[in-house]
């Protein structure tokens, strides 16, 4: 499989609310990144995982959460949503530590009402 | 604090010409580069990196220059075609640990027919 795709394509939620945005890699890319990018604004790094284990955390609080699966799968999982929350949702993946860089997917359009 | 600084929020370029986008960054534990490319709604593309033991990377049209003393680097696109025209973004990080990227705000080129 190549490329990153990401799902849903879009989403409203209401403030308070819990979300679950999903992402799919390509194969034998064990490193996924989670970027948040807001209108006009470069993305900004939620947190990574390698190998299913969290290995880097960007200025997000705790209720930005993450899972990654073996199948190369992995779910950005926000709580208690604010209407800062309204952004796009990156998902970017790289076979080794990210060194070489990213494959991005399109994204996830969250707007949070 | 914006650790990665685009300050040219657009740039037009007549096509065929030299199409010359800027990034600064402020922290010096910076060592590697990326530039990546954005088409409305699809995700980032990597374009080209470098890393901190070079002072250029060329690939095809596409050219990073790197001046660590200023901490500066831009991208150079000759020639410059319709097909170029996108949001482009650089992006840095520290090769320790996490390959967390900071990214810049992006240039919105406009390559003119």
């Amino acid at each position: 499989e190549t490329g990153v795709t990401q799902s849903p394509t879009h989403l409203i939620k209401t403030r308070g609310q819990q979300v679950t945005l999903r992402c799919s890699s390509q194969s034998g890319h064990n490193t996924v990144s989670w970027y948040q990018q807001a209108l006009g604004q470069g993305p900004q790094f939620i947190f990574q995982y390698y190998r299913e284990e969290e290995n880097g955390r960007g200025n997000f609080p705790p209720r930005f959460s993450g899972l990654q699966f073996p199948n190369y799968s992995s779910e950005l999982n926000v709580n208690a949503l604010e209407l800062d929350d309204s952004a796009l949702y990156l998902c970017a993946s790289s076979p080794g530590q990210g060194i070489e860089g990213y494959t991005f997917g399109s994204g996830t359009r969250l707007t949070v009402v | 604090d914006q650790q990665v600084k685009q300050n040219s929020p657009s740039l037009s370029v007549q096509e065929g010409r030299i199409s010359i986008l800027n990034c600064d960054y402020t922290n010096s534990m910076f060592d590697y580069f990326l530039w990546y490319k954005k088409y409305p709604a699809e995700g980032p593309t990597f374009l080209i990196s470098i890393s901190s033991i070079k002072d250029k990377n060329e690939d095809g049209r596409f050219t990073v220059f790197l001046n660590k003393s200023a901490k500066h680097l831009s991208l150079h696109i000759v020639p410059s075609q319709p097909g170029d025209s996108a949001v482009y973004f650089c992006a840095a990080s520290a090769s320790s640990g996490t390959y967390k990227y900071i990214f810049g705000t992006g240039t919105r080129l406009k390559v003119l027919a």
